[in-house]
């Protein structure tokens, strides 16, 4: 079975700060990544995934993420956060190929931007 | 664009009373979850479900939790006798490929 693991439980940044959150996973086999977000009191929302190809993946909101294979990890970027950036965020990992695999999530990291 | 969409918003019950939550997927999907996210901690697999059968379980999914897609379109989540510790968001997801696409959620409170 996969794991998620996320290093960073809280992070508090000022406005303008680069912004990296880490994300390593365990699983033997080819997996789908993901960070979600969840603004205070909002449901999961996709910032962004990586199936394939070009291992650095842009997502909405100026976020960016980078898969490195070699490593097992899918870390979270950008590289200036607003105050509005306060939330949390998860990174998930489902195993590619075959039906019914769940979606497994790492434990979340509150960001909180501060002005 | 698509999306998922849940049923209550939110519910409050008392303890040991039937709660059911259901799930609009999207309607091309094939594959449907339920997730639950106690306040304040990680969200964390309930059910998954394919073929109308549960595909996978996580150890929380005990029998007082049921799923159920009874028209080929809703797929419904009920636990039974409610505890306290159920007191949680309850997310419903669907995919037909790889990425899951959440719905809002429902908040259930258990008195």
């Amino acid at each position: 079975a996969q794991s998620v693991s996320q290093h960073n439980h809280h992070v508090i940044l000022s406005e303008a700060a680069s912004l990296e959150l880490g994300c390593n996973y365990s699983y033997g086999g080819t997996v789908n990544l993901f960070w979600y977000v969840q603004y205070p009191g909002q449901h999961l929302q996709l910032l962004l995934k990586y199936f394939s190809g070009d291992p650095l993946v842009k997502g909405i909101k100026g976020f960016e993420a980078e898969f490195i294979k070699s490593k097992f990890s899918f870390n979270l970027r950008k590289p200036s956060v607003q105050w509005s950036d306060t939330a949390e965020y998860f990174c998930a990992v489902i195993p590619r190929g075959g039906g019914g695999n769940k979606l497994t999530f790492g434990t979340g990291t509150q960001l909180k931007v501060e002005l | 664009e698509p999306e998922v969409t849940q049923t209550p918003s939110h519910q409050v019950t008392q303890m040991g009373q039937e709660v059911i939550l259901r799930c609009v997927p999207i309607s091309n999907h094939l594959y449907f979850y339920w997730y639950r996210q106690i306040l304040g901690q990680k969200v964390e697999f309930l059910v998954s479900f394919y073929n109308n059968e549960i595909s996978e379980k996580s150890e929380i999914f005990d029998d007082q939790f049921s799923v159920e897609r009874p028209d080929g379109s809703n797929f419904t989540l009920k636990i039974r006798s409610t505890k306290l510790e159920d007191s949680a968001m309850y997310f419903c997801a669907s995919r037909v490929t790889g990425e899951l696409f959440f719905g809002e959620g429902s908040r259930l409170t258990v008195l």
